[in-house]
């Protein structure tokens, strides 16, 4: 069975730039999360989807990012315009359904940095 | 709030030592605790996690935890550890809004 997959795994910009990040999670996983990943830290959430539905993005930072799920599956994270304090791990992670109970899968990451 | 405190940033042991990775943390709903793993250039990997039941968890790579509700700790510890467990480690505690809670993380160093 395939895990999550993301792409791309690096990407190089200069700040004020766009970027835009994709995540195909385990197949029939309802759930699924953006984490942000400084380095030294452990990830903190940004978003988190029950289907298409985005039920908590309390921690995104809305004047420059976005998400989408379109269909449920799939999903991308934009950054419009990128920072220099963007520099980080983004983490895509999917679960059967939210809950405790539900193992968090993640993906390998996407490498950001903001030049 | 839930938080978790992961008290050493890093951990060097030699081969075949035990090791001990602390966590404490902070919870005043139900108690659900995790250890993920990242090995280097992976994503984070389930490790154990305790949710209820038996206090000691342990997961199939030798790695133990035991919940301690008096002291709020969920230490890991592993009796004899390989070159193979090199990564870097995070506690993880589940919040009252659907949300896992992470440490900073442990990065275990192997000595030959």
């Amino acid at each position: 069975e395939a895990g999550v997959v993301q792409s791309p795994r690096y990407k190089i910009i200069e700040k004020k730039q766009p970027v835009a990040f994709w995540c195909n999670p385990i197949s029939g996983h309802n759930t699924l999360y953006w984490y942000l990943q400084n380095l030294g830290q452990g990830p903190e959430l940004l978003i988190r989807y029950e289907n298409e539905e985005a039920v908590d993005d309390s921690q995104l930072p809305k004047d420059r990012f976005s998400a989408e799920r379109l269909k449920g599956v799939d999903s991308t994270l934009k950054i419009q315009p990128a920072e220099l304090g963007d520099s980080a791990v983004y983490l895509c992670a999917s679960s059967l359904n939210s809950g405790a109970y539900n193992e968090q899968f993640f993906g390998p990451g996407t490498r950001l940095t903001v030049l | 709030a839930q938080s978790v405190t992961q008290l050493d940033s890093q951990v060097p042991v030699f081969e075949e030592a035990p090791v001990e990775l602390r966590c404490n943390y902070s919870s005043s709903v139900s108690v659900y605790l995790f250890w993920y793993v990242q090995y280097p250039n992976q994503g984070l990997q389930l490790l154990l996690k305790y949710l209820s039941g038996s206090t000691l968890v342990e997961s199939i790579n030798g790695f133990e935890a035991e919940f301690n509700k008096s002291q709020t700790s969920f230490h890991l510890r592993k009796p004899s550890v390989h070159i193979s467990d090199t990564a870097e480690y995070f506690c993880a505690v589940y919040g009252r809004d659907d949300k896992i809670i992470f440490g900073k993380g442990t990065r275990l160093h192997i000595l030959p």
